[in-house]
């Protein structure tokens, strides 16, 4: 089946260590995303990527990190600067009109 | 930059009424697309509605219709006879369609959470 699979649906971080969030696609989508979801609030767009090897910085890009080394693939790394990481995240990928999400991951930090 | 604003963070309706659900957005974009989005409970992101700028006709999708206002920048959804399953929250999407540096920006706002009444 097409779709976007989001890896693991749950995962626990201690305090000061980095950690990556898997994002693939089998769309043949070009643009990808990553958003953070906090309780009772809206999606806030960390990183974006248009294309493979280029990806631009969204509204709280502070403290993640991204890659775009193949289509397929847009993983997130929450780095130990990332101050507030625990939320609900949520990748996307997008054909010529509307996104598609992933089923999200679940970040707690311990 | 682009912003997208929902200023009802809570909305309720019966069961088989009406119910209106407003996003008002901000850009200087002439060419652009927006959506609405349902999330149920299982956080499960589904598209309800889309609508091209350029098309003057709203879009209608089954009992989902959208009043868009261009001028005004404003986009509501109606939902005509409500089910129980379309308790959820519902976000308002905007992307610009031109290029630039927003070009394929996704940007949200922040929900509305709706429930229905039996």
């Amino acid at each position: 089946d097409g779709g976007i699979t989001q890896s693991p649906k749950y995962l626990f971080r201690k305090e000061g260590q980095n950690v990556t969030l898997s994002c693939e696609q089998n769309l043949n989508h070009d643009a990808m995303y990553w958003y953070r979801q906090d309780p009772g609030q809206g999606l806030r767009l960390i990183y974006y990527s248009q294309i493979v090897n280029d990806f631009q910085k969204g509204d709280i890009a502070e403290g993640y990190s991204v890659s775009r080394e193949k289509k397929e693939s847009f993983p997130l790394t929450v780095t130990s600067a990332q101050k507030n990481p625990t939320a609900f995240y949520l990748c996307a990928s997008r054909g010529w009109l509307e996104a598609f999400f992933g089923q999200g991951t679940r970040l707690t930090v311990v | 930059a682009q912003t997208v604003t929902q200023s009802q963070p809570e909305m309720s309706v019966q069961e088989a009424e009406t119910v209106t659900l407003s996003c008002t957005y901000d850009t200087s974009e002439s060419d652009y697309y927006l959506f609405w989005y349902k999330q149920p409970p299982s956080r499960q992101m589904i598209l309800v509605i889309r609508q091209e700028a350029y098309k003057q006709q709203n879009a209608t999708e089954n009992r989902f219709s959208v009043n868009f206002q261009k001028a005004a920048k404003s986009f509501s959804l109606k939902i005509s006879d409500s089910q129980l399953g379309d308790a959820a929250m519902y976000f308002c999407a905007f992307r610009p369609n031109a290029g630039g540096t927003s070009y394929g920006k996704l940007t949200f706002g922040q929900g509305t959470i709706l429930t229905v009444h039996p």
